[in-house]
C-alpha cells in the first residue's frame, strides 16, 4: 500500500487565477496519476505524471491548462491554469501497480 | 474508446435488503478492482479481482469476475446503513496502472 498526502484540501479561487495541487508519496513510484471528479460522479483520468519526462494528457485535457510537474519518485504537482468555474471539481492524485491508491483530493470552487 | 458501463447509478434500499451492483465492458480487463469513497476522502480499495470466474467475499460483500474478464459484479448482503456511500469499478488492461473508472453507484442504505 502506499500513504498519499494531497494539499490543499479545498481551496475558493477566483476565475482567472492558477492553483497548484500538491502531492506527496511516503515512497518511490514510477508512475503517479491525476483525475478529476465531479461531486457523487466518477473520476476522469488528466494525465499520468512520469519522472523525468513530459506527462502524458488523457484527451480532452491539455498541458497549458494543467501543466504538471514530476520532479522525483515521491512527489508532483498539478496547476489548474487560469481557472474558470468548469473547473469546480474534486481532483485526486494517485499511485498505482496492480491496484490504486489515492489522496483524500483538493475539492476546489472556482467563484 | 475503452468504456465500463456500470449500473444502477443510484441505489436507496432499506437496511436488511441485498442489492447488486454491476460493471460491464466490451473490453478485457488483465485486473478490475472495486472501489468505496466517501465524502470528503479519495477512493479506498475494497477488493482486486485477476483470475476470468474469480469470486471473492469481504464479510457480506461477494465480488465476481466474469469468466471472459469484461464484467464484474459486486453483491452485498444484508446492507446496513454503513455500507452507504459511492461505490466504483475500475478495469486496468496492462500493467501501467491507469485504470478506466465506471460511473460510479451511491449507494443509499436507510435504518
Amino acid at each position: 500500500s502506499a500513504v498519499i498526502s494531497q494539499k490543499p484540501s479545498r481551496d475558493i479561487c477566483q476565475r482567472g487565477t492558477s492553483l497548484t495541487i500538491q502531492c506527496q508519496v511516503d515512497s518511490q513510484v514510477t508512475m503517479m496519476f491525476w483525475y478529476r471528479q465531479q461531486p457523487g460522479q466518477s473520476l476522469t483520468l488528466i494525465a499520468t505524471a512520469n519522472q523525468g519526462s513530459e506527462a502524458t494528457y488523457e484527451s480532452g485535457f491539455v498541458i497549458d491548462k494543467f501543466p504538471i510537474s514530476r520532479p522525483n519518485l515521491t512527489f508532483s504537482t498539478l496547476t489548474v491554469s487560469n481557472m474558470s468555474p468548469e473547473d469546480s471539481s474534486i481532483y485526486l492524485c494517485s499511485v498505482a501497480q496492480l491496484e490504486a491508491f489515492f489522496g483524500q483530493g483538493t475539492r476546489l470552487t472556482v467563484v | 474508446t475503452q468504456l465500463l458501463e456500470q449500473s444502477p447509478q443510484f441505489l436507496s434500499i432499506q437496511e436488511g435488503e441485498n442489492l447488486t451492483v454491476y460493471c460491464n465492458s466490451s473490453s478485457v480487463f488483465s485486473s478490475l478492482q472495486w472501489y468505496r469513497q466517501e465524502p470528503g476522502e479519495g477512493p479506498v480499495l475494497l477488493v482486486t479481482v485477476v483470475t476470468g470466474g474469480e469470486v471473492k467475499k469481504l464479510k457480506r460483500l461477494t465480488f465476481q469476475f466474469g469468466d471472459a474478464r469484461k464484467d464484474s459484479s459486486l453483491h452485498i448482503t444484508a446492507a446496513q446503513p454503513g455500507d452507504t456511500g459511492l461505490y466504483l469499478c475500475a478495469g486496468q488492461t496492462s500493467n501501467t496502472g491507469k485504470l478506466i473508472f465506471g460511473q460510479g453507484t451511491t449507494l443509499q442504505v436507510k435504518p
